[in-house]
Order: C-alpha cells, then sequence, then structure tokens
C-alpha cells in the first residue's frame, strides 16, 4: 500500500518537554510538509521540505524543528519553546511544491 | 500569506440539494485545488484546476475557474449526508517554486 503514515495517533506533552511526532511516506515524493490546525480553523505550515536534507520555515516555526535525513521521513520536533501546542498536525508529501498534496491521518498533541 | 478565501464559512443544506462554495484569490494562479477534511481527519484531495481550464468534473464535483474574476466554484450536486466535511481551497502561483496556499475552509452540514 503507498500512503503517508503519521504516529502516534495522540501525544500527550509535560510541561517543558520536547516531543517528537513522525511522518512517513512511501509514495517517492519528494516534497514533505507539516501543518498545524486549531479547532474549527483551516492548516497553518510550520515547515517544508523540497528535497532531502533541505527544508524552509512555514509561517509559523518558531517553536518547532524538523529533519530530512531520508526521503521518506519528515518528524516534527514540538520543543518546550512552543507555549500554546495544543492542535491537530497534519503531515503531507508532494510530488513538486505546487502538485497534490498527500495528506496522512494526523496527530492530535495534548498538554497535561 | 492568505491567497484563498473561501466563501461562505458555513453552509448546512438539507440531503439531495446541490451544495456550492466559492474560492476567491487575490494573484495570477499556477492552478487551484479542492480538498475534502472530515472531522478529526487529514485532507483528502479532489479536484486540481489549472490557469488555463474552466471546468472540471469528477462524479458529483464540478470546478470552475474565472481567471478575470479571480475566483473559483466548487459545485456538490445530489449532495448525502456523507458530504458533510470541510472544504478548503488552495492556490498555486508564482514561478514553481512557492508552495501551495490554504484557505481558511468552508463548513459543509448536510441534514437528512
Amino acid at each position: 500500500d503507498g500512503g503517508i503514515t503519521q504516529s502516534p495517533k495522540y501525544l500527550f506533552r509535560k510541561e517543558g518537554q520536547n516531543v517528537t511526532l513522525s511522518c512517513e511516506q512511501n509514495l517517492n515524493h519528494d516534497a514533505m510538509y507539516w501543518y498545524r490546525q486549531d479547532p474549527g480553523q483551516g492548516l497553518r505550515l510550520i515547515y517544508y521540505s523540497q528535497i532531502v536534507n533541505d527544508f524552509q520555515k512555514g509561517d509559523i516555526a518558531e517553536g518547532y524543528s524538523v529533519s530530512r535525513e531520508k526521503k521518506e521521513s519528515f518528524p516534527l520536533t514540538v520543543t518546550s519553546a512552543q507555549k500554546n501546542p495544543t492542535a491537530f498536525y497534519l503531515c503531507a508529501s508532494s510530488i513538486g511544491l505546487q502538485e497534490t498534496q498527500y495528506f496522512g491521518p494526523g496527530t492530535r498533541l495534548l498538554v497535561l | 500569506s492568505q491567497q484563498g478565501e473561501e466563501d461562505p464559512q458555513a453552509l448546512s443544506i438539507q440531503e439531495g440539494e446541490n451544495a456550492t462554495m466559492n474560492c476567491s484569490y487575490k494573484t495570477s494562479i499556477n492552478n487551484l485545488q479542492w480538498y475534502r477534511q472530515n472531522s478529526g481527519r487529514g485532507l483528502v484531495h479532489l479536484i486540481l484546476i489549472r490557469s488555463n481550464e474552466r471546468e472540471k468534473h469528477s462524479g458529483r464535483l464540478r470546478v470552475t475557474l474565472d481567471t478575470s474574476k479571480k475566483s473559483s466554484s466548487l459545485l456538490i450536486t445530489a449532495s448525502r449526508a456523507a458530504d458533510t466535511a470541510s472544504y478548503f481551497c488552495a492556490t498555486a502561483t508564482g514561478q514553481g517554486a512557492q508552495k501551495l496556499v490554504f484557505g481558511q475552509g468552508t463548513r459543509l452540514t448536510i441534514n437528512p
């Protein structure tokens, strides 16, 4: 099965803790993205990567970090500097920046 | 970096009726895409329409594009309860190195 997966489905973060959200795709896509979605709102771009070993900040990168060491993987770390991390996080991938994006099922992050 | 804006923000209709959602944008586009998001899930791509196209169909979906008015519409005919979801437009602009920009979405409710 080709697709994009995210894990875990739910994640709990304690105050001052860094947590990492996983995103994996086997679609052979070059571009990958991380979005944040707050209740009833649209998508806000956190980071994106056009190619392995390269990534760019999106509109709300502060308090987040990413890596792109492999084509298939684009993990997102929510650092302790992100003071309001509770949200639904969506990962996506595409052949190119302007082509159709394929989304994972999302990770819901909650703060304890 | 708001580009596409959907209208209305929310729409509630009876099952069997047609639903129309609109997306307006500000700068010239290369393509415009429509996505659906069921509650708590990732987005699913519906249709991509390029700047030189005026209309595209997919099953009960019809998308039109009017570049002179910088607007697009998504029509869902003979709506079903399963069509209840949020619908987002996304625009691709510039020379190809610019990423998609998503609008805030239209929340569609189909009443049985």
